[in-house]
């Protein structure tokens, strides 16, 4: 079965420091992978996507996402955060077409990222 | 504009009385899908529908009913709410369930 753990509920990072949200995923199939970030009173916004064409996935507003089978990891990291950056973060994952979870997206339980002037 | 429109955004009612929370997309995607988000359990999938008049449950769907008579509606039913129901609802779409999802703005709902 599908299951998707983010591992800190909440991070705290200064401004202009680098940021990490940890990912890990399982599935029995190869999976699709997605970060979606959603602000304060607003829906989610995908940040970037993993389909198996590559395994460094860049998205949006310069995160970045490595895809590691070995470690079934999809962690989500950014070289300098902003202040625009503070927002909660989830990890999705979705079984592939024909697969018995066909349809079925799992959330992580989400990561508040806080940024420090 | 590209967009999921879900109505209403607020909403109070009482135990038992039956409500729909409508939910459109004006992009022609054929996948669409309904979650609730709690604090501390992110965002769980209710239903989903992959195309007209084919729908399926996710991983928390008591409680819920959703049809898809036609492409760009697929509204969320709650046919006699409880207050374990109180929750953020959210309405998706995309080209198809691996596509990056298009997200309504959000229903915010409290059932007394």
């Amino acid at each position: 079965a599908q299951s998707v753990t983010q591992l800190d509920s909440h991070v705290s990072v200064s401004e202009g420091t680098p940021v990490l949200l940890r990912c890990n995923y399982s599935s029995s199939y190869s999976p699709s992978l997605f970060w979606y970030v959603q602000h304060p009173n607003k829906g989610l916004q995908l940040l970037l996507k993993y389909t198996s064409a590559a395994t460094l996935v860049k998205g949006i507003n310069g995160f970045e996402a490595e895809f590691k089978k070995s470690e079934t990891s999809f962690h989500l990291t950014k070289p300098s955060a902003h202040m625009s950056d503070a927002a909660e973060y989830f990890c999705v994952v979705s079984d592939p077409l024909g697969s018995s979870n066909t349809g079925k997206l799992i959330f992580g339980q989400g990561t508040t990222l806080q940024v420090k002037p | 504009e590209a967009q999921v429109t879900q109505n209403p955004r607020y909403l109070i009612t009482v135990t038992g009385k039956k409500l729909t929370v409508t939910c459109s997309q004006n992009m022609n995607h054929e996948y669409m899908s309904w979650y609730r988000q709690d604090p501390g359990l992110g965002l769980r999938q209710i239903y989903y529908s992959m195309n007209v008049e084919v729908t399926d449950k996710g991983d928390v769907p008591e409680g819920y009913k959703v049809s898809r008579k036609e492409k760009r509606n697929f509204p969320l039913i709650l046919e006699s709410p409880s207050p374990n129901q109180t929750s953020l609802y959210f309405c998706a779409s995309s080209r198809g369930h691996n596509s990056p999802l298009h997200f309504g703005n959000g229903t915010r709902l409290t059932v007394t």
